[in-house]
């Protein structure tokens, strides 16, 4: 069954340091999304992605960057982690305008 | 810019009644479309129903149901003969289909069953 999948599930890491989330997808969806849930807030997106070499940013992408080198992968890298960026990360792609498929999370968190 | 709002924060049912959460989203492009995600406590997201914003016909998938008016700009979703493994967060989320895929999604709802 095709599948997404986030790695790792969870982190924990110091401030400063540049941490890499993985985000891998069978469906070969051409769209793949990166999403943070924070209590009170719901899910915001982060960065986005509707093929290979094309990025776009969301509404909270200050301090992420994501690459599209091939339709099955989007890592998102936090460029130098802050406390504020403790939070669940979600992955997630979809075909079009149809249903978001998620992975199961990553939980970071900012020390 | 489009916007989802949910203004109930949590919400109790007894089990096997039925249950309303409440959506409202804000648009003014004519195409667009309506989803329902349940996240349980084991942190998944879950689809579960979704409305077009041309379907003539509300949305249904089981016991869920999609109470969707239009000129309120709301997209109620009804759940009947509520069971224990329906508490979860409700989230509602928006997809203009302009922005190929993109979602808006609202705060959610904590719903919890009573036995």
């Amino acid at each position: 069954d095709a599948e997404i999948t986030q790695s790792p599930r969870h982190k924990i890491t110091e401030t400063g340091r540049q941490v890499t989330l993985a985000c891998h997808q069978t469906w070969n969806h051409n769209n793949m999304f990166w999403y943070r849930q924070d209590l009170g807030h719901g899910l915001r997106l982060i960065h986005y992605s509707y093929g290979v070499h094309d990025t776009n940013k969301g509404e909270v992408s200050d301090g992420y960057s994501v690459s599209r080198s091939n339709t099955e992968d989007l890592p998102l890298t936090l460029e130098s982690a802050a406390s504020s960026q403790t939070s669940v990360y979600f992955c997630a792609s979809s075909e079009s305008n149809e249903k978001l498929f998620f992975g199961s999370g990553t939980q970071l968190s900012v020390l | 810019a489009q916007k989802i709002t949910q203004t109930q924060p949590g919400m109790f049912v007894q089990e096997k009644e039925a249950v309303t959460l409440d959506c409202t989203y804000d648009t003014s492009d004519p195409s667009y479309g309506l989803f329902w995600y349940k996240q349980p406590s084991s942190g998944e997201m879950i689809f579960l129903i979704y409305q077009g914003s041309y379907d003539q016909q509300n949305a249904t998938e089981g016991r869920y149901s999609l109470n969707f008016q239009k000129a309120r700009k709301s997209a109620n979703l009804v759940i009947s003969a509520s069971q224990l493994g329906d508490s979860a967060m409700y989230f509602c989320a928006m997809i203009l289909n302009t922005n190929a895929g993109k979602s808006t999604f609202g705060d959610g709802t904590t719903l919890t069953v009573k036995p």
